[in-house]
């Protein structure tokens, strides 16, 4: 069951431009959204996370996006730097869980 | 900084034998997790620990899977016997903290069953 989608396998964007990479879930129990950066051969890194009682929340050059209504979530990166380049997941909870429930992923490239 | 370590990087193995894999988490951390990742697929949560007991388990955690805590800083994830379709990358996590968030992750033990 995908409770959690990344429709974008792969974006590549030009270095200094805005990357926005999208995720929809399904499960309205969900309150509690998170990014995780993964490069290869190593495991998944927390980037930012979002609670359901907000619509957005900001680190640094990342931003995150949610939309309860539209059960989307949508994570920007603004200036994209080559360093980026990486396999995106987004992940759901429930916030007195335990599981995440991850997307597919979107492997972002930013191209210097 | 502290991080999760996983050993081996890489265990092939033939179907049917079992195999233990190994993650050092976080010393202060209490709680513990598996995911996998099958090639291609999506990251899984298999089952998470705490307090030298299962907490929460997905469908994918059967009878053929277990965990234990044998020591103070080791956490193990055993397949009894494996199968092909087990094949995947094992990812240890935890955190200090009863939900979910910020789980940090080890580097993954890739499982090849031939």
């Amino acid at each position: 069951d995908q409770q959690v989608k990344q429709n974008s396998p792969s974006l590549s964007v030009q270095e200094g431009r805005i990357s926005i990479l999208n995720c929809d879930y399904t499960n309205s129990m969900f309150d509690y959204f998170l990014w995780y950066k993964k490069y290869p051969a190593e495991g998944p890194t927390f980037l930012i996370s979002i609670s359901s009682i907000k619509d957005k929340n900001e680190d640094g050059r990342f931003t995150v996006f949610l939309n309860k209504s539209a059960k989307h979530l949508s994570l920007h990166i603004v200036p994209s730097q080559p360093g980026d380049s990486a396999v995106y997941f987004c992940a759901a909870s429930h916030i007195t869980g335990n599981q995440f429930y991850f997307g597919t992923g979107t492997s972002l490239t930013v191209i210097p | 900084e502290p991080e999760v370590t996983q050993t081996p990087s890489h265990q092939v193995t033939q179907m049917g034998q079992e195999v233990i894999l190994r993650c050092v988490p976080i010393s202060n951390h209490l709680y513990f997790y598996w995911y996998r990742q099958i090639l291609g697929q999506k990251v899984e949560f298999l089952v998470s620990f705490y307090n030298n007991e299962i907490s929460e388990k997905s469908e994918i955690f059967d009878d053929q899977f277990s965990v234990e805590r044998p020591d103070g800083s080791n956490f193990t994830l055993k397949i009894r016997s494996t199968k092909l379709e087990d094949s995947a990358m094992y990812f240890c996590a935890s955190s200090n903290q009863e939900s979910s968030y910020e789980q940090y992750f080890g580097p993954g033990t890739r499982l090849t069953v031939t």
